[in-house]
């Protein structure tokens, strides 16, 4: 079965500093993966995905993702924190059991910036 | 223009009552989702439907959840005899045809007492 893994609960980065936000995946066949933001009271945010291609991936809001087939690995990353980018974020993979387009995510990881 | 809109945002309603959750996702994705997510826990799915087909269903927990969307467009998440583990916020999420990320509504908080 798919899976996927957010190892921290929380990330504490101050501003200005590049941030990391750690997923690792569990897939049979080739990953799909993808990465959602939740600020408070709203629903989740697409950021960004792999399908193929370049193992950098670039997206909303000057995010980055990096993945890694060896390490099973898609970590989020910013080369500069903003205070506003502290939210709740999740790694997510799809799952093609059955042939469908369900989602599977990850627990989140709760990003603190601090200015 | 508009995304993934949910009705209603909040519902407070008392054990053994029955709700119903609205999703209206965004104009002409043919794709909807149902997510349901526990306080600190990612979405997990519910079901799925391609325009007004119900494709799978294998995340509704039991039989007192059903969903449908019978003309391709806004979706019903039925919840019958509700139980207080059924509090949490309901998600719902929209694709194209053509694209693989969903995009969500706001949700629906639902708290049983």
């Amino acid at each position: 079965a798919q899976s996927v893994a957010q190892p921290e609960d929380q990330v504490n980065v101050a501003e200005g500093n590049p941030l990391t936000v750690k997923c690792t995946y569990s897939v049979s066949g080739n990953p799909y993966l993808f990465w959602y933001v939740q600020y408070p009271n709203r629903g989740l945010q697409f950021l960004l995905k792999y399908i193929t291609g370049d193992n950098l991936v670039k997206g909303s809001y000057g995010f980055e993702a990096e993945f890694n087939k060896s390490q099973t690995s898609f970590h989020l990353k910013k080369p500069s924190a903003l205070v506003s980018d502290s939210a709740l974020y999740f790694c997510a993979v799809r799952d093609f059991s059955g042939g469908y387009n369900k989602l599977i995510f990850g627990a989140g990881t709760r990003l603190a910036v601090h200015p | 223009g508009a995304g993934v809109s949910q009705s209603p945002r909040y519902k407070v309603t008392k054990r053994g009552q029955d709700v119903a959750l609205r999703c209206d996702p965004i104009s002409g994705h043919v794709s909807l989702y149902w997510y349901r997510q526990a306080l600190g826990q990612g979405p997990e799915f519910l079901t799925y439907f391609n325009y007004e087909a119900q494709q799978d269903k294998s995340g509704l927990p039991n039989d007192r959840f059903s969903a449908e969307r019978p003309e391709g467009s806004i979706s019903t998440l039925t919840i019958q005899r509700t139980e207080q583990r059924d509090s949490a916020m309901y998600r719902c999420a929209s694709s194209s045809g053509t694209t693989l990320e969903q995009y969500f509504g706001p949700g629906t908080r639902l708290t049983v007492t």
